[in-house]
């Protein structure tokens, strides 16, 4: 069991270009979060699947953002249109639903910088 | 709505030295309550967690109890070292139908500075 992974850890980009994140959660994880952390701060949610289902959305999640996760495996986190303010560390995290005692798994993030 | 309040840091300590960190949360129904533990350049990582209240939650030497008539869950450790430095978030979960867990809601964390 590898963990969760993330990919790219790290990402510049210019204001008004689109980035895409991945990823992987643990292999039998069912469930699957996405959170933003910006400095000084704790993470903030913005989305969570339930297998293939994206069962929830924060109205932090603008129309800019997407998520998804086809086949319920690896989910993408897409910002079109990046603006400064979207500059953060965005964090997944899994869990297994019929875990009596849930308990999610942090990756080690992604961070954006928008320039 | 629900939410999680902890005390501000940085938290400066000798080693050996006795460590409180206050949480408090304000929830409807039930919540499970963690901390989570992020050591420089690491992701975040589940340090305990409580899922009912009188439960004590412990790990690695730190200890935090639900204690529902105040709302709060503070994390104590006894005799902290250097490898303790770190920052600490309190975090309760957001029960969805079923009383399975979802969310989780995080407090703004707290720096811990442990000094030899």
């Amino acid at each position: 069991d590898t963990g969760v992974s993330q990919d790219p850890r790290h990402k510049i980009t210019k204001r008004g270009q689109n980035v895409t994140f991945r990823c992987d959660p643990i292999s039998e994880h069912n469930r699957l979060y996405w959170y933003r952390q910006t400095l000084g701060q704790g993470p903030e949610f913005l989305t969570y699947f339930q297998n293939e289902a994206q069962l929830e959305k924060s109205r932090l999640l603008s129309d800019r953002f997407s998520a998804e996760r086809p086949k319920g495996s690896f989910s993408t986190l897409e910002i079109q249109r990046t603006e400064q303010g979207d500059s953060a560390m965005y964090l997944c995290a899994s869990s297994f639903s019929r875990q009596e005692k849930e308990t999610q798994y942090f990756g080690p993030g992604t961070r954006l910088l928008v320039l | 709505g629900n939410s999680v309040t902890q005390m501000e840091g940085p938290v400066t300590l000798s080693e050996e030295a006795f460590l409180t960190i206050n949480c408090t949360y304000t929830a409807t129904g039930y919540p499970s309550l963690f901390w989570y533990v992020q050591y420089p350049g690491e992701g975040l990582q589940l340090l305990l967690k409580a899922t009912k209240a009188d439960d004590k939650g412990s790990n690695k030497g730190f200890e935090a109890t639900y204690r529902k008539e105040t709302t709060s869950f503070h994390l104590e450790k006894g005799s902290v070292q250097v490898s303790d430095s770190a920052v600490y978030f309190c975090a309760l979960s957001d029960r969805n139908y079923g009383g399975a867990t979802n969310k989780l809601i995080f407090g703004t964390g707290t720096l811990l500075a442990v000094q030899p």
